[in-house]
């Protein structure tokens, strides 16, 4: 199985803050490679699918970069609605496994 | 766009068997795959296993093969997981979600997801 690790586990941070999370594969996954944000008793939410690619009426301040094994997720300008966890997950092969999480409370 | 309603929270006995179901609306039931993936209280999220509809073939995460089984009734554009043998590790939020599979190849990044389904084992 492919192994997901993030950093940090968490971060405190103000609003108006950029914010990066950092996301690393045991092997290389190429870019499949996709960012979920999941607020406190809801489920997960699609971000960004591919490294990069934005899904659908998620705001331009998400971003994500990267290739092979180590990618990024950057919030430009950090919004009250964005206090959340975030979890990565590669979609290279099965069984498809997350990131631990990293939580963004604030400061 | 598809949605996902899941079925209710759950009290299964240890030993038992829980089956959840997602009932989805919208879309068309046969372009994509149904995914299941649990999330433990205060821990983080764990894929188990996919069915794709239209094929009938189903994939299972190592860990819960022979204990998991998901199924997809196409009439009633209806997904189900059934897992066997509970304990008190299986209690979780199970939620469903779909990926994309046009032309046949599926696209692994999930959405939308459903609500989630409280399974909670205690005897």
């Amino acid at each position: 199985d492919i192994q997901m690790t993030q950093s940090p586990s968490s971060l405190s941070a103000s609003v108006g803050d950029r914010v990066t999370i950092t996301c690393r594969a045991s092997h290389n996954i190429n870019i499949f490679l996709n960012w979920y944000q999941q607020k406190p008793g809801k489920a997960p939410k699609l971000l960004i699918y591919t490294v990069s690619s934005l899904q659908a009426a998620v705001p331009s301040r998400f971003s994500g970069s990267g290739s092979g094994t180590d990618f990024t997720l950057t919030i430009s300008s950090l919004q009250p609605e964005d206090f959340a966890t975030y979890y990565c997950q590669q979609s290279f092969s099965t069984p498809f496994t997350f990131g631990p999480g990293t939580k963004v409370d604030i400061k | 766009q598809v949605q996902l309603v899941q079925s209710g929270a759950d009290v299964k006995k240890p030993g038992s068997s829980v089956k959840v179901s997602c009932k989805a609306s919208g879309g068309t039931f046969s372009n994509y795959a149904i995914n299941w993936v649990r999330q433990a209280p205060g821990q983080g999220l764990e894929w188990m296993g996919r069915i794709i509809p239209v094929l009938g073939v189903a994939n299972y995460a190592q860990r819960f093969q022979g204990r998991v089984t998901i199924t997809a009734d196409k009439s009633t554009t209806t997904a189900h997981m059934e897992l066997s043998s509970l304990t008190s590790e299986d209690t979780a939020t199970y939620y469903c979600a779909t990926s994309n599979c046009p032309s046949g190849s599926c696209h692994n990044w999930f959405a939308p997801w459903g609500q989630g389904t409280q399974v909670t084992v205690s005897s």
